[in-house]
């Protein structure tokens, strides 16, 4: 069974640039959610996307956004960037919802520098 | 607002010892804990989910319980390997208010020495 596949690893962006980053979750999974990793604040939750609508969202600006595909898929674009939104993206698929019970599974990250 | 705690922060020890790692999250309103490993530059893989009504589960080399009233888990490590070696990271569903998703504490940098 396939794991959680997210693309690009590796993006480098100068400030000022919109990004998009891609997540594939495990097949049958419906829910996806984001998370930024930065060395100071640790792992800090984005939002949720389930059966294609945005279920759940964390203290972030609204330049960070998403959306999710009929096939569980989602998107997250960050418009605008900053330096400091540098940082390991990680997604997380889950089968229902993470508060459901049957864990979180994490894709490998997206490493976005901003310079 | 939940907050996770994890101590130490970072741990060194000789390959073979038992080690015991610790998470303390302030709400007891949890729908579970789950514990993950990450290696360096990599994402997070899951080792462990104990659900809320439970008290430890076990895989392996690795036990883990729950004391949800007092708001703390430990992960147990047997007999610990150098591939051991990694950050452990705790993190719980909060059930309160507020946004969903995980909440993680900042995880405990592991050494094991060959």
């Amino acid at each position: 069974k396939a794991g959680v596949t997210q693309t690009p690893r590796y993006l480098i962006k100068t400030r000022g640039q919109q990004v998009t980053l891609s997540c594939s979750p495990i097949s049958g999974h419906r829910s996806v959610s984001w998370y930024q990793q930065t060395p100071g604040q640790g792992l800090q939750f984005l939002f949720e996307y389930f059966s294609e609508t945005q279920r759940n969202k964390g203290n972030f600006p609204g330049r960070f956004s998403g959306r999710q595909f009929s096939n569980s898929r989602s998107e997250m674009n960050v418009s605008t960037l900053e330096l400091g939104d540098s940082a390991l993206y990680l997604c997380a698929s889950s089968l229902v919802s993470e508060r459901q019970g049957r864990g979180a599974f994490f894709g490998q990250g997206t490493r976005l520098t901003v310079v | 607002k939940q907050e996770v705690t994890q101590i130490p922060a970072a741990l060194s020890v000789p390959e073979g010892e038992n080690l015991v790692l610790n998470c303390s999250f302030t709400d007891s309103a949890i729908y579970n804990l789950q514990w993950f490993r990450q290696d360096p530059g990599k994402g997070l893989t899951s080792l462990l989910l104990i659900q809320s009504s439970q008290r430890e589960q076990t895989s392996g080399r690795l036990n883990a319980s729950l004391d949800k009233s007092s708001g703390r888990s430990t992960l147990y490590i047997a007999a610990s390997q150098p591939g051991d070696s990694a950050t452990y990271l705790c993190a719980v569903t909060y059930s309160g208010g507020g946004a969903d998703g995980l909440t993680f504490g900042k995880g405990t940098h592991l050494i094991i020495q060959p």
